[in-house]
């Protein structure tokens, strides 16, 4: 089966960039997309497709996907953005990443 | 505004039964593709069941088929998961969600999903 990896963690400071990565065989031959859930919360979607943006996410979310990786990359970042980040793909069936903790510090 | 209200979660004794159900509002639900996704305590995202526009195709993950069923019913915007011979490890919150699925790309993602219901195995 499938299956796609992240790193369990990611430490960031307040402004600065964030990325965070997601490897799976061919990757970039597949759609990748990527969820944001803040504790407690549901998850909710802030990249589609590689790159596009769902009305509403801020800017600095941005995506993109190539050979093997695919990768989140906050901009800027905020301390609202501390949140576990999951990516998705399909390969006959819903694949998710384990998921990365992004800390703001 | 697009809203997925799950609910029907609760206690069950491993070997029980229990049936969620999702209440959709705002958009038209038989365009759509749905699914659930659970989340065990502290652990990530899991992708459980898909049901096509008009039920005529569902899909399961492996540790589920045989067990779980999904299924929905469009005259009342309703989705539901009934799941049969629950098991310790089915232990989670249960998410449902609105997903977009291009055939063509084979671009899959989930755009709304709602606030969940835990189920709790345990005796």
């Amino acid at each position: 089966s499938y299956e796609l990896t992240q790193p369990p963690s990611v430490s960031v400071s307040p402004g600065q960039t964030a990325s965070i990565t997601c490897s799976g065989d061919k990757l970039g031959d597949k759609y990748a997309c990527w969820y944001q859930q803040r504790p407690g919360q549901s998850p909710v979607l802030v990249i589609y497709q590689d790159t596009k943006r769902p009305s509403g996410i801020p800017e600095r979310f941005s995506g993109s996907n190539s050979g093997n990786t695919a990768t989140l990359t906050i901009s800027g970042t905020q301390a609202m953005d501390e949140a576990d980040y999951y990516c998705q793909a399909w390969d006959s069936s819903v694949v998710f990443g384990g998921g990365t903790k992004l800390t703001v510090l | 505004e697009v809203q997925l209200a799950e609910s029907g979660g609760g206690l069950v004794q491993p070997g029980g039964s229990l049936r969620l159900s999702c209440a959709a509002s705002g958009f038209t639900f038989s365009d759509y593709w749905l699914s659930w996704v659970r989340q065990a305590p502290g652990k990530g995202l899991e992708w459980v069941a898909n049901i096509k526009q008009d039920g005529s195709e569902k899909y399961y993950v492996d540790s589920v088929k045989g067990r779980f069923t999904i299924s929905r019913d469009n005259a009342k915007n309703s989705l539901y998961l009934q799941m049969n011979s629950l098991r310790a490890e089915d232990t989670a919150v249960y998410y449902c969600a609105r997903a977009r699925y291009y055939f063509a790309s084979g671009a899959w993602y989930f755009d709304y999903w709602g606030q969940g219901t835990l189920v709790t195995v345990s005796s």
